[in-house]
């Protein structure tokens, strides 16, 4: 079945220590986004990428960076972790705007923990 | 800006009762809406959604909801509970159709008693 892939699902790393995180998708999407959601809190986005155009959203912190090499995968780094950062991430995916429903695809999401 | 509200971010109903999740938005144009559900360590996923058209939108597991312009909101009904209903879920709303980006409410945990 076509879908979103999201490994691990849980990571620990330490405070400061470099992580990545990592998504990919068989339903060959335009566009891939990641969210953060805190504990009790609603999913927020990060930042998003049409293709290779990367989107950045005003608040993300600059600790929160993304590649995307090709269609199928996005990864997710942070570049210094801190005890806020713990968090599930979420990757999605959707189609270009225009080309189909209008409709998120999510992966299961990556727990991170930072001890 | 556009905000989404969930009114109660824990409902608990008997297994056959009514499940009634509250969601309002605030937005100046027209919104998206969209109601999704998040199952024990799954991923998100789409429930039902408002684009335009009708305005009581059925969904996946007998879910329904109705856009309420007027009132501003898109509350989500289902007329029974069932125990596999228990999980998060989640009110969204988008821009324009011309963009998939979503905001989330903050979620509404739902719990079915036997």
């Amino acid at each position: 079945d076509a879908m979103v892939i999201q490994n691990p699902r849980y990571q620990v790393t330490q405070f400061g220590k470099p992580v990545t995180l990592s998504c990919s998708q068989t339903l060959n999407h335009n566009v891939m986004y990641w969210y953060q959601q805190k504990s009790s809190q609603a999913p927020k986005l990060l930042f998003h990428y049409y293709d290779k155009d990367f989107n950045n959203e005003a608040d993300t912190p600059d600790n929160f960076q993304s590649r995307r090499p090709n269609t199928s995968f996005c990864f997710l780094d942070i570049r210094s972790p801190g005890l806020g950062d713990a968090a599930m991430y979420l990757c999605a995916t959707s189609r270009e705007p225009g080309q189909g429903e209008q409709k998120l695809f999510f992966g299961s999401g990556t727990q991170l923990s930072v001890l | 800006a556009q905000s989404v509200t969930q009114l109660g971010s824990h409902v608990s109903v008997s297994e056959g009762a009514l499940v009634l999740l509250r969601c309002n938005y605030s937005s100046s144009v027209p919104p998206y809406l969209f109601w999704y559900v998040q199952y024990p360590n799954q991923g998100l996923q789409l429930l039902l959604k408002y684009t335009t058209g009708a305005t009581l939108v059925k969904g996946i597991n007998g879910f329904e909801a109705e856009f309420k312009k007027s009132e501003t909101s898109f509350h989500l009904t289902k007329p029974s509970a069932h125990m596999s209903d228990a999980a998060e879920y989640f009110c969204a709303v988008s821009y324009s159709s011309n963009d998939y980006k979503l905001s989330f409410g903050a979620g509404t945990t739902v719990t079915v008693r036997a």
